[in-house]
């Protein structure tokens, strides 16, 4: 098994671009969430589906934000504008019938 | 209210010595689940140990044990015999419902640093 898998591991990007990061969860797990980890804020729950559904998202932190989970493989989140603020970790995490697996996280950086 | 409380914002310890990580929760749900997660500077999340509200006994996981007092609502982590690859971050986050379908909630994470 391979794990969760991120993409990209880093991204550096400027200001006023759109950033996509992506996601693909265990197979057989049918829970995928979004964390972000910053400093001033510690780890914290973006969105998360089940079956592909999105089941809460009141951790988006504004329209900026976007995530997709077209199939039970693969999930986007995507940031438009980007903005320095958003300079974080994100990390996608699946989670099957026990237990929550991250992945290995991308690093966003705002310029 | 802060669910999730780790009120260590860093720890030292000697090596093969045993520490202690602190965390409390606070939750009205009868069933909820706890867990402890490491971080290395690396930056990956690596689970260590799952304790149940309802399970009796204390979880053991090799050199990782949870210290459960429900009552106290504390879910303590301890490591015996530290080693110098137990520097890292430690994080206790906890899941709210029975069927394990929701999302975790974090604490503010304990920075362990162990000392040769």
């Amino acid at each position: 098994d391979a794990g969760v898998i991120q993409s990209p591991r880093h991204e550096v990007t400027e200001m006023g671009q759109e950033v996509t990061l992506r996601c693909k969860p265990i197979s057989g797990h049918d829970y995928l969430f979004w964390y972000r980890q910053t400093m001033m804020r510690g780890l914290e729950l973006l969105i998360y589906f089940n079956n592909n559904v999105p089941i809460d998202d009141s951790g988006m932190p504004e329209d900026r934000f976007s995530a997709k989970m077209p199939n039970a493989s693969f999930s986007t989140l995507k940031i438009q504008p980007s903005e320095p603020r958003d300079s974080a970790v994100y990390f996608c995490a699946s989670s099957g019938t026990y237990g929550y697996t991250f992945g290995s996280g991308t690093r966003l950086t705002v310029v | 209210a802060q669910k999730i409380t780790q009120t260590q914002p860093g720890m030292f310890v000697q090596e093969k010595e045993a520490v202690t990580l602190d965390c409390t929760y606070d939750t009205s749900d009868p069933s909820y689940g706890l867990f402890w997660y490491k971080q290395p500077s690396s930056g990956e999340m690596i689970f260590l140990i799952y304790q149940g509200s309802y399970d009796q006994q204390n979880a053991t996981e090799g050199r990782y044990s949870l210290n459960f007092q429900k009552a106290r609502k504390s879910a303590n982590l301890v490591i015996s015999a530290s080693q110098l690859g137990d520097s890292a971050m430690y994080f206790c986050a906890m899941r709210e419902g029975d069927t394990g379908r929701r999302a975790l909630t974090f604490g503010s994470g304990t920075r362990l640093q162990v000392q040769p």
